[in-house]
């Protein structure tokens, strides 16, 4: 079964840092572009970052986490990373991992994990 | 950035009915663009991508079309499980973008 499990999520105040991890498991980790998807409480969905397939040397970002966020893979692990610096409120939110398809349209999803901002 | 913008925002229909669902891009994404379904507490599923392409799983109802500027998401007979939200996607360029969203609600 394609699966993919996030953590990392937790309370941080604002300016602080998490790392969220996605573990992926059923299908060939490296072979697929990955990408992080956010939806605020109440709100849309916002891309967030991607990382391309194979070893990840091509990285993207949303403007509004561009320089502050970065995000890596480790295929020996089958793990995508997001980490997430100088946090801010408007940082709130449910965090998504999910596969790449046709590059960067995304066929699965994890289940999320929420990150909270606030002092 | 390419703005996504969807319509309507809300549309009531009643079981059995034709929904017809915009995403107007505000530059040309050729043909990639991709439709998800939400439900609540759920994530997203794919629904089509590249346009017009349904995703493995997706029942025959749901059908995307259009290029350039202008997609449609029809689904032929609304069922029970499809009153959601449903979101668009670009893949054109850098960063990706979302539509805000279409909820389908049971009128």
């Amino acid at each position: 079964e394609v699966q993919l499990v996030e953590s990392g999520g937790g309370l941080v105040q604002p300016g602080g840092s998490l790392r969220l991890s996605c573990v992926a498991s059923g299908f060939t980790f490296s072979s697929y572009a990955m990408t992080w998807v956010r939806q605020a409480p109440g709100k849309g969905l916002e891309w967030v970052s991607a990382v391309s397939s194979g070893g990840g040397g091509n990285t993207y970002y949303g403007e509004s986490v561009k320089g502050r966020f970065t995000i890596s893979r480790d295929n020996s692990k089958n793990t995508v990373y997001l980490q997430m610096n100088s946090l801010r409120a408007e940082d709130t939110a449910l965090y998504y991992c999910a596969k790449g398809f046709q590059m960067y349209h995304m066929d699965v999803w994890g289940k999320g994990t929420t990150v909270t901002v606030s002092s | 950035e390419i703005v996504l913008t969807q319509s309507p925002a809300t549309l009531s229909l009643s079981p059995g009915a034709r929904a017809t669902l915009s995403c107007r891009a505000s530059q040309s994404v050729s043909s990639y663009l991709a439709w998800y379904q939400q439900k609540p507490g759920q994530a997203p599923r794919l629904l089509i991508y590249d346009a017009s392409n349904r995703a493995t799983g997706i029942p025959a109802r749901f059908s995307g079309s259009g290029s350039g500027t202008d997609f449609t998401l029809t689904i032929s007979s609304l069922e029970p499980e499809d009153f959601a939200v449903y979101y668009c996607q670009q893949r054109r360029s850098w960063p990706l973008t979302f539509g805000g969203g279409t909820k389908v609600e049971i009128k």
